[in-house]
């Protein structure tokens, strides 16, 4: 089935560094892709939607230059959490839309981000 | 906008049958979804409804869908130990995205 490899698994990095995030669709092409930030005990509120080629789409209330998004081929978006403070600390799960197979959004294993 | 709603909390005993409830309030969803996320991990996949049906079943999984109420479950079958997770209801339309509920934390006691 469609796997989606999402690295690092885990990060914890200085307040003021950036990081970033690599979402890979290995055995599909994935034209779109979507970025995710969970909180503890919360529900998956979606950041933006990463489009090949073309710039992202951010949800309401996410900076765009804080989170900034590029998906420059069919099996990859990055996604870096410039000068990180302590409070982007969370669980960022990417995912992919498998057009060849309904119902499929298949999901990254997830990021845990600590910046201290 | 999209809204989806379910229990946070289920507990059941070790072979008995879980009950997942959601509701959603978006009429024109193509899909309904449910996935398991367990600890630290991303989410699976369980299984998925398209809005013209009103049942499906997968090994142990049924999902029932009332779509006229707006009313998901899934049943989960002989529920075993691995089968504690969290548990999120998800509905998608036209536009490809998807709008998640809570979650609902299964526990499965001996």
């Amino acid at each position: 089935g469609a796997v989606v490899s999402q690295h690092p698994s885990r990060v914890i990095c200085k307040s003021g560094t950036s990081v970033k995030i690599e979402c890979r669709s290995l055995d599909f092409q994935a034209t779109t892709m979507f970025w995710y930030r969970q909180f503890p005990k919360k529900s998956l509120m979606l950041m933006a939607t990463s489009n090949e080629g073309s710039k992202a789409t951010y949800e309401q209330g996410v900076e765009k230059d804080k989170f900034l998004i590029n998906h420059a081929s069919l099996t990859l978006s990055t996604l870096t959490v410039t000068s990180a403070h302590p409070e982007d600390s969370s669980f960022y799960i990417c995912s992919a839309e498998d057009r060849g197979n309904i119902g499929g959004y298949t999901f990254g294993s997830g990021t845990r981000l600590t910046v201290v | 906008g999209e809204d989806v709603e379910q229990s946070l909390f289920l507990s059941v005993r070790e072979g008995d049958s879980s009950v997942i409830n959601c509701t959603y309030t978006d009429s024109s969803s193509t899909y309904l979804y449910w996935y398991k996320q367990e600890p630290g991990a991303g989410l699976q996949l369980l299984t998925y409804i398209f809005s013209n049906m009103d049942m499906k079943q997968d090994q142990r999984l049924t999902v029932l869908l009332n779509k006229k109420d707006k009313h998901l479950s899934l049943r989960i079958a002989d529920t075993q130990t691995g089968d504690s997770a969290i548990y999120f209801c998800a509905e998608s339309s036209n536009d490809y995205k998807l709008s998640f509920g809570a979650g609902t934390t299964v526990t499965v006691r001996a």
